[in-house]
C-alpha cells in the first residue's frame, strides 16, 4: 500500500526558512509526481508546486521564487525548501501522489509564520 | 482557471445530496473530488470524473458536461458529512474548488 508522511513543520518568523520532508513507501518517487497542496486554517486547499517523474517541477505564482521542490531517491523522500516565508503562508502541507487525481495524501504537516 | 463551489448543502438522512462544480467548459478536463473530514487529509472519491476509487461505496457518483462537474451521493448517511472539493488541472497546475460543506440533517 502506498503511504506518503510529511515531516518538517514546526513555527518560524515571517522572512523565516523550513524545509518539509514527504517520505514515501509502497511507491517509488523517482517514478512517480509528487504534488505538494497546502490548507490555511479554516480554509480550502491550494496547490503549491509538483515534481514530475522526470524531474521537472512546477509551482503557482504565490510560492514561485520562495519556495523549491527537490527529491532524494535514494532516501525515497520530496523535499520542499521554503525560504522567505510570510503570515500568509501558514497552513498545513500535505503532499500526494499525481500525476492526474492526488492520491494518497499524507497526513500533513503544519507550518506556523509568526513573530 | 478557476472553480466554484456551493459553500454549503444540506441534505436529509436518506435522501439525495448534489455537490456542483462550476467551470468554463470544465465538461473538456477531468474532474476528481475528495472528502475531507475534520482533522484529517483528503480523500480521493471520484477521479476522472465519474471513476470510484476502490473502497469507495456506490451511493456516491460523479458527472461532468458543459460548465458544470456535479458529484452526488444518493442515500446521504452521517458520515458522509463533511467537506467535498473539486480538482482539475489547467496549464500544469492544480485548480481545487473552494470546497462545499456536506451537512446531513
Amino acid at each position: 500500500e502506498a503511504q506518503l508522511v510529511e515531516s518538517g513543520g514546526g513555527l518560524v518568523q515571517p522572512g523565516g526558512s523550513l524545509r518539509l520532508s514527504c517520505a514515501a513507501s509502497g511507491l517509488v518517487v523517482g517514478d512517480n509526481y509528487i504534488s505538494w497542496v497546502r490548507q490555511a486554517p479554516g480554509k480550502g486547499l491550494e496547490w503549491v508546486s509538483i515534481i514530475y517523474d522526470d524531474g521537472g517541477t512546477y509551482y503557482a505564482d504565490s510560492v514561485k521564487g520562495r519556495f523549491a521542490i527537490s527529491r532524494d531517491t535514494s532516501q525515497n523522500t520530496v523535499y520542499l525548501q521554503m525560504k522567505g516565508l510570510r503570515v500568509e503562508d501558514m497552513a498545513v502541507y500535505f503532499c500526494a501522489r499525481g500525476p492526474n487525481h492526488l492520491d494518497p495524501w499524507g497526513q500533513g504537516t503544519l507550518v506556523a509564520v509568526s513573530s | 482557471y478557476e472553480l466554484t463551489q456551493p459553500l454549503s448543502v444540506s441534505v436529509a438522512l436518506g435522501e439525495t445530496a448534489n455537490i456542483t462544480c462550476g467551470g468554463r467548459n470544465i465538461g473538456g478536463k477531468n474532474v476528481h473530488w475528495y472528502q475531507q473530514k475534520p482533522g484529517q487529509a483528503p480523500v480521493l472519491v471520484i477521479h476522472r470524473d465519474s471513476n470510484r476509487p476502490s473502497g469507495i461505496p456506490d451511493r456516491l457518483s460523479g458527472s461532468n458536461s458543459g460548465n458544470t462537474a456535479t458529484l452526488t451521493i444518493i442515500r446521504a448517511q452521517a458520515g458522509d458529512e463533511a467537506d467535498y472539493f473539486c480538482h482539475v488541472w489547467d496549464s500544469r497546475t492544480a485548480v481545487f474548488g473552494g470546497g462545499t460543506k456536506l451537512t446531513v440533517l
